[in-house]
């Protein structure tokens, strides 16, 4: 079955890096394109980044565009989110998604707390 | 910057009906946007209700349906249940790739 596992989530420092990992597993994961997405506590969600199927593009948020970067290793079946300058307001949990046809997504993972505090 | 605007909260009545809508901050919603609505309930994942406007997902009840009304994407609930009281989302896609999610609207039945 499909199963999505994000894992690298944790306290860290304003203006310090985190890089979050989502292992998939139960799926052909190259052929997928994957996205991010995060909620911050008591919030609505926010769509973060994705990575197309093919790995050919990335698209970002405006709010974390130059900070923010999705990419993969196809052969470890992971999906990477390098976060680098966070700031209070990225202190959400951070879930992964598999993107499906016709623009939507099924799958998502159980997410993990990324909290920026100093 | 593009704002995707839904009710913060409605209510319903048990055995009631309810549309939750989902618009734009300027234009209109559509088909081209392909909305998709997810639930969720406290602590847990997004699960996915609709894609691509009225397409129910695998093993969501046809209690849930989605359609485009007037200028906004709209999820019906009909014969709400105590366990439909939770938050709902609808997200549009903006083309590449690009999602911009709504804010959320909070079911209460009651």
């Amino acid at each position: 079955q499909v199963q999505l596992v994000e894992s690298g989530g944790g306290v860290v420092q304003p203006g310090r890096s985190l890089r979050l990992s989502c292992t998939a597993s139960g799926f052909p994961f190259s052929r997928y394109g994957m996205h991010w997405v995060r909620q911050a506590p008591g919030k609505g969600l926010e769509w973060v980044a994705v990575m197309w199927h093919d790995g050919s593009q990335q698209y970002y948020g405006d709010s974390v565009r130059g900070r923010f970067t999705v990419y993969r290793d196809i052969s470890k079946n992971t999906l990477y989110l390098q976060m680098n300058s966070l700031r209070g307001d990225d202190t959400a949990v951070y879930y992964c998604v598999r993107a499906t046809e016709l623009h939507s997504a099924d799958f998502w993972g159980q997410g993990t707390l990324v909290t920026v505090s100093s | 910057q593009t704002v995707v605007t839904q009710e913060p909260s409605v209510s319903v009545s048990p055995g009631g009906t309810v549309t939750l809508t989902c618009g734009l901050s300027s234009g209109s919603v559509s088909t081209d946007y392909y909305p998709s609505w997810f639930q969720q309930t406290p602590g847990q994942a997004p699960r996915r209700l609709i894609y691509n406007t009225y397409t129910r997902s695998s093993g969501v009840p046809d209690r849930f349906a989605g359609s485009i009304l007037g200028n906004r994407a709209a999820l019906f609930i009909t014969g709400a249940q105590a366990d439909d009281e939770c938050d709902y989302y609808c997200v549009l896609y903006m083309g590449n790739g690009i999602w911009v999610f709504g804010g959320g609207t909070r079911v209460t039945v009651l």
